[in-house]
């Protein structure tokens, strides 16, 4: 199977813009979600199909791809937003990026 | 709403089966879907497997020779079992219901995980 990477971490300002990158080779084909999740709790979807926000998912929260990359935005981030988040994909099975720690400093 | 909830022994001796249910309610497990992920201490998430309410199933390749996933429709609930257990078997699993189609697979929600801690 695949793989999906993110960057380990990344770092934003509150108020500023967060994006998070995940790149796999199936991504063009296959569509992506992403995760968060917070110390202690358990993951909650925040985008789906690449682009869609489940509802309660604040607006702030965007998806969008190009190419074999997919992008979470975060715009105005806010504190409550330092979380772990994970990509997700799927071909023939499902697969996880690595996770990205966001900070908000 | 749909809630999941893991239950389970939270200590395992290694070479045995680790067995967890998860009991669905707020909703029916008929016509959907349903998961087990685990997430080891610290680490990143790992998708274990998916049922189908009739049964059919789709599992990770690499555990796949060590999993089954069952479900029972009667109770509204859904088993995992893992057999030779080592400590790198040792994570926090989740269940979670899941949205299978033609090219998408996604899950929510989970429910809050269980602790299987692998150690004699």
């Amino acid at each position: 199977s695949y793989e999906l990477t993110q960057p380990p971490s990344v770092s934003v300002s509150p108020g500023q813009t967060a994006r998070i990158t995940c790149s796999g080779d199936a991504l063009p084909k296959q569509f992506a979600y992403w995760y968060q999740q917070k110390p202690g709790q358990a993951p909650v979807l925040v985008i789906y199909k690449d682009t869609e926000r489940p509802s309660g998912i604040p607006e702030r929260f965007s998806g969008s791809s190009s190419g074999t990359t997919v992008t979470l935005t975060i715009s105005g981030v806010q504190a409550e937003d330092e979380a772990d988040y994970y990509c997700q994909s799927a071909d023939k099975h499902v697969v996880f990026g690595g996770g990205t720690k966001l900070s908000v400093l | 709403q749909v809630q999941l909830q893991e239950s389970g022994p939270g200590l395992v001796n290694p070479s045995d089966t680790l067995s967890l249910t998860c009991t669905v309610s707020g909703g029916f497990i008929s016509d959907k879907y349903w998961s087990w992920i685990r997430q080891p201490p610290g680490k990143g998430l790992e998708w274990i497997g998916y049922i189908y309410f009739s049964g059919s199933t789709n599992y990770n390749p690499s555990l796949k020779s060590r999993v089954t996933i069952s479900v029972d429709t009667s109770k509204n609930q859904f088993s995992l079992k893992l057999s030779s257990v080592t400590a790198a078997d040792t994570a926090v699993y989740y269940c979670a219901r899941c949205i299978v189609g033609a090219t998408w697979v996604w899950f929510d929600p989970w429910g809050q995980g269980t602790l299987v801690t692998v150690s004699s």
